[in-house]
């Protein structure tokens, strides 16, 4: 089955760009999906992306997958003390349709 | 609903003991998703429902663990003789699965603690 990898743990100065990575190992999904969680929360969908694409802008987000690579990256420009959340890299399996996540990357935000 | 709605927030049990967790999803959504999140842990895909077709429960870790979605709706997650090791946040998602990108709506979640 689909399994999805991040790093647990990164931490940036307030105004810097947060980098957050993700593998994948099923190189048919269709979606790939960033979510944000608040404490004490259940998930947010942050944003998407379609395989076909290379990358997505949204304001401060941007998500490049290279399928190649079965990598995904989302980048927070200048982030702020308000970005301190977990975001899990999730992907939609093909096979059974079902969203496979990621453990979690926890940003801590200093100011 | 506005949201997906979980119930109780919060469930302190004794092992051994049966519980029932409980999530209204968002009316009209036909697709109801539980996952489980332990300390320190992602996110654990436990099961998934679609309309009316067979539940996916490929990720239910015992024969302990079932879930039953009624009338399309109202899903509930029952853990019999509870362990320890149950111990998490079991969190409950909808979406409408018509949409090819399948956007999942997070309810807040069951925080289960077992003594």
């Amino acid at each position: 089955g689909e399994d999805v990898e991040q790093s647990l743990f990164l931490s940036v100065r307030e105004g810097d760009s947060s980098v957050i990575n993700c593998t994948y190992t099923d190189s048919s999904s269709t979606y790939l999906y960033w979510y944000k969680q608040e404490p004490g929360a259940g998930l947010q969908l942050l944003t998407y992306i379609f395989s076909n694409m290379d990358m997505k802008q949204d304001q401060r987000l941007t998500v490049l997958l290279n399928k190649k690579d079965k990598h995904l990256s989302l980048r927070i420009a200048d982030t702020q003390t308000g970005d301190s959340a977990i975001y899990f890299c999730a992907v939609r399996d093909t096979g059974g349709f079902k969203t496979i996540f990621g453990a979690g990357t926890r940003l801590f935000v200093k100011a | 609903g506005a949201g997906v709605s979980q119930s109780p927030s919060n469930k302190v049990t004794e092992k051994g003991k049966d519980v029932e967790l409980r999530c209204d999803p968002i009316s009209g959504h036909t697709a109801l998703y539980w996952y489980r999140q332990s300390l320190g842990q992602g996110l654990e895909f436990l099961i998934y429902f679609q309309g009316n077709s067979a539940p996916d429960k490929s990720g239910l870790p015992s024969d302990r663990f079932s879930a039953e979605r009624t009338g399309g709706s109202v899903s509930t997650l029952t853990i019999q003789r509870t362990q320890q090791e149950d111990s998490a946040v079991y969190l409950c998602a909808s979406s409408l699965w018509t949409e090819l990108s399948e956007k999942l709506f997070f309810g807040s979640g069951t925080q289960l603690s077992v003594l």
